[in-house]
């Protein structure tokens, strides 16, 4: 298995821009989670699916953030408009029921300048 | 929601020390995980270990679930353990959803 796959690596935008970033996780995985890394928080999560449904968005910090997962191979993180302060790496990961094992993608480290 | 405390913040250690990194959490859990997030950034799982001991090579990990602390040793160190290490437990009782300490930053020294 190629493991979680995360695009783009490193995207940089002017504020104001909408960002989408995407994920392709673990083919029979059926959990799905994005987190976002910055120095000042730390690893947070943003939301997570469950076989497609996002379960919980509690952690999505504005409306500007939206997440979708249209099917059980391909999730998107969108952010419009983007403003500097969410620049920050940003992961997708994936793991089996009882999220008992996650694996992560290699992040999309994004800067809004 | 559970509280988990990662100690020490920082650690240098000289290739081929020993060393152990702790992890406190303030319920009980059913799940805690480790990883490193080596120097590019890329998060790789270490254990799966919500209780008991388990080694690989030279990382072990041992849970002790009614005192609530995990420990992770690191035998005989190389600069390819440089990193930082995260424990993540259950963001709330009778979740499994991970939430993560601030980490333990290592440097290994050659």
């Amino acid at each position: 298995d190629a493991g979680v796959i995360q695009s783009p690596r490193h995207e940089v935008t002017e504020m104001g821009q909408e960002v989408t970033l995407r994920c392709k996780p673990i083919s029979g995985h059926d959990y799905l989670f994005w987190y976002r890394q910055t120095m000042m928080r730390g690893l947070e999560l943003l939301i997570y699916f469950n076989n497609n449904v996002p379960i919980d968005d509690s952690g999505m910090p504005e409306d500007r953030f939206s997440a979708k997962m249209p099917n059980a191979s391909f999730s998107t993180l969108k952010i419009q408009p983007s403003e500097p302060r969410d620049s920050a790496v940003y992961f997708c990961a994936s793991s089996l029921p009882g999220a008992n094992v996650l694996t992560f993608g290699a992040g999309s480290r994004l800067t809004v300048l | 929601g559970i509280q988990v405390e990662q100690s020490p913040p920082d650690l240098i250690l000289q290739e081929g020390a020993n060393s152990t990194l702790r992890c406190n959490f303030s319920d009980s859990v059913n799940n805690l995980q480790w990883f490193h997030q080596n120097p590019w950034g890329q998060l790789i799982n270490l254990f799966y270990i919500p209780s008991g001991t388990k080694q690989n090579g030279r990382l072990s990990a041992t849970t002790v679930a009614t005192e609530r602390y995990s420990l992770l040793y690191i035998s005989s160190s190389q600069t390819t353990d440089s990193g930082v290490y995260f424990c993540a437990v259950p963001r709330s009782g009778g979740s499994y959803i991970p939430t993560f300490g601030r980490g333990t930053s290592l440097i290994v020294h050659p």
